[in-house]
This record gives C-alpha cells, sequence and structure tokens, in this order.
C-alpha cells in the first residue's frame, strides 16, 4: 500500500513552460485535492475532485488546470508557468465527505526561473 | 486557508512543558475538526480530530478541545519532548474541503 504518490519530486521550469504534476492513490479514495504551500501562508487549496470525471475550483485556481480521468488519479496542470507559481504542491486523498483523515502525498518542489 | 486563525505562529517551550494553539474559524457550518502535523520535507500527517458533538478528546500527550458557540479549537500538548518539534496546521472542514490555517511552528528545547 503506497498511499499517495507524487511525481515527480522536484522540477526547474522556465517562464512560459508548461508541465504536469501526477498525483495517484491506491486506497480507493473517492476525493482529491490539490495543495500549495508558501512561507507562511499554510496551506491553499487550488483544485479538488470529489469523484472521478469531476473537479472543482479550490481558493487559488489562476492559472493551473487539473483533470480525473481515472479514480486513482488526479492530475496538476500548468500551461504557462510564472515565477508566482514557485512553490511546494501537495496533492492529498480521502475517503469522502465524512470525517475522516486525510493523506498526503509527499510533495513537489517547483522551482519556476 | 481564509477565515481560519492559528495562534501563535511561533511557540517555543522547554521538553517537559506543556503548549497550547487555538484555531478561530468563521464557518458556522463547520462539524469536524482535524488537527495536522508537518514535519520538514515532509507531507502534513493527522494527529488528532474531533466532531463538532464532542466538546474534547484525548489521545496519551494530545488533546483537543472545541468550543462550537465561541467558534474556536484548541491543540493541547502535555510533557512536550524534542520530537513533537514541527509545524502544526488546524483545518476545520468547510464544505468539501479542509480549510487549513497558516501553521504553528513549535520549538521543543532540551
Amino acid at each position: 500500500n503506497a498511499g499517495v504518490t507524487q511525481t515527480p519530486k522536484f522540477r526547474v521550469l522556465k517562464t512560459g513552460q508548461s508541465m504536469t504534476l501526477l498525483c495517484a492513490q491506491d486506497m480507493n479514495h473517492e476525493y482529491m485535492y490539490w495543495y500549495r504551500q508558501d512561507p507562511g501562508m499554510g496551506l491553499r487549496l487550488i483544485h479538488y475532485s470529489v469523484g472521478e470525471g469531476t473537479t472543482a475550483k479550490g481558493e487559488v485556481p489562476d492559472g493551473y488546470n487539473v483533470s480525473r480521468l481515472k479514480k486513482q488519479n488526479f492530475l496538476l496542470g500548468l500551461e504557462s508557468a510564472a515565477p508566482s507559481q514557485t512553490s511546494v504542491y501537495f496533492c492529498a486523498s480521502r475517503q469522502d465527505r465524512g470525517f475522516g483523515e486525510q493523506y498526503f502525498g509527499p510533495g513537489t518542489r517547483l522551482t519556476v526561473t | 486557508g481564509e477565515n481560519v486563525e492559528q495562534h501563535p505562529s511561533t511557540l517555543s517551550v522547554q521538553e517537559g512543558d506543556s503548549a497550547v494553539i487555538k484555531c478561530t474559524y468563521s464557518d458556522s457550518a463547520s462539524n469536524y475538526f482535524p488537527w495536522y502535523k508537518q514535519e520538514l520535507g515532509k507531507g502534513p500527517q493527522l494527529i488528532i480530530d474531533i466532531r463538532s458533538n464532542v466538546g474534547e478528546k484525548k489521545d496519551q500527550r494530545i488533546a483537543v478541545t472545541l468550543n462550537k458557540t465561541a467558534k474556536h479549537f484548541s491543540l493541547h500538548i502535555t510533557e512536550t519532548q524534542p520530537e513533537d518539534s514541527a509545524v502544526y496546521f488546524c483545518a476545520p472542514l468547510e464544505g468539501y474541503a479542509l480549510n487549513f490555517g497558516k501553521g504553528t511552528s513549535l520549538l521543543v528545547t532540551p
């Protein structure tokens, strides 16, 4: 049981480049989330999904797109990276809307120059 | 996130002392109140949670208290140890997602 995994662990992009971050979970969870973490800002929700084929915007969605084509995978895309998107990105999953633990991946450190 | 305030932002205690972190939220519909611990270089991990129909919950050295009327809940750590040093986040459930506070950096010195 790997839990929540993220690919890649580190990435450096130039301004304007695009990339996709992959999140995978093997717990059959319905809900999946993408957060970004910046110093002094806590974790801010970018997008989330409450089931296969569904996505919704969080607190800071601008500049990002997501897709949930398969229940176990949640992809985060940056179409045209900007230095303001330099951050640590965390994926998370939980069983459903009820009470219970939300499991986090190890994070992806992204630097945009 | 928005509308969740966590205090203090940093806390330094001596080993063996107690630590208390307070979280204030604004969504009156919230009914689930967890605390997460994040160690350096890792993702956050749940350490304790409480539901709105309970006022207090304990798990060994860790406890959470909830005052739903005043919209705040607190994390209490007793007999602190150096391995308790980490960043702690409150994250009340709002709709479909946990709304994380900005975090409290706890340092326990031997």
